[in-house]
């Protein structure tokens, strides 16, 4: 079983200003990690997944997250955030490569990020 | 390509009534999931279907219950409606657990 911790349920930032959004996850088995980002009234679009490979990955609209093994986090940051990027940001994780697991996430309570100009 | 589609986006029920809600999958997708969506639980995992087989089941009542179609389009029931199960249903298509899932928009559910 798998578990997701996001300490900081909402997040306070002037706009031009870097964030970061605290992600830790626990689980016996190698697991796949994941960002996704929601809007009022939307769905989960997702911003960025780790899969295997560089530890460091970047989404299209400047978000990155690196992959800490040792410390079991995948934290989110941006070095300079917009009025747009105001959203709910939940981490998942999925267990790696195991057919019968399926396409099952484990979602943190999500944090909300709230940018002020 | 066509994203999640989701029907109905909102709907209003009456505790005790039943209610199916339907989902339409990225083209090409195999799997099928929801989730529940709730100010107080956050986002639980409900089930799980794959070829038309549920893969995966989370801890809800017997009530909730789905089925999967030979296009991969998948509906989800809840019967005997309680106060509790109001909440954003979110349906997520995906291509296996190498691969991440795609959300719809969800129905809001609200039962009163």
């Amino acid at each position: 079983a798998q578990s997701v911790t996001q300490l900081d349920s909402q997040v306070p930032v002037f706009e031009e200003a870097p964030v970061e959004l605290r992600c830790n996850y626990s689980s016996s088995v190698s697991v796949y990690l994941f960002w996704y980002v929601q809007y009022p009234n939307q769905g989960l679009q997702l911003l960025l997944k780790y899969l295997s490979g560089s530890t460091l990955v970047e989404s299209i609209n400047g978000f990155e997250a690196e992959f800490n093994k040792s410390q079991t986090s995948f934290h989110l940051r941006k070095p300079s955030v917009h009025i747009s990027d105001t959203a709910e940001y939940f981490c998942a994780v999925s267990e790696r490569g195991k057919k019968s697991s399926g396409d099952k996430l484990t979602f943190g309570t999500g944090t909300r990020l709230a940018v002020r100009p | 390509k066509a994203g999640v589609t989701q029907t109905p986006r909102y709907l209003i029920k009456t505790r005790g009534q039943q209610v199916t809600l339907s989902c339409s999958p990225i083209s090409g997708h195999r799997s099928v999931s929801w989730y529940q969506q709730t100010p107080g639980q956050g986002l639980q995992f409900l089930f799980e279907y794959f070829s038309e087989t549920q893969r995966n089941k989370g801890n809800f009542p017997g009530r909730f219950s789905g089925r999967q179609f030979s296009n991969s389009r998948s509906e989800m029931n809840v019967s005997t409606l309680e106060l509790g199960d109001s909440a954003l249903y979110l349906c997520a298509s995906g291509q296996g657990s190498d691969s991440p899932l795609h959300f719809g928009n969800g129905t809001r559910l609200t039962v009163t």
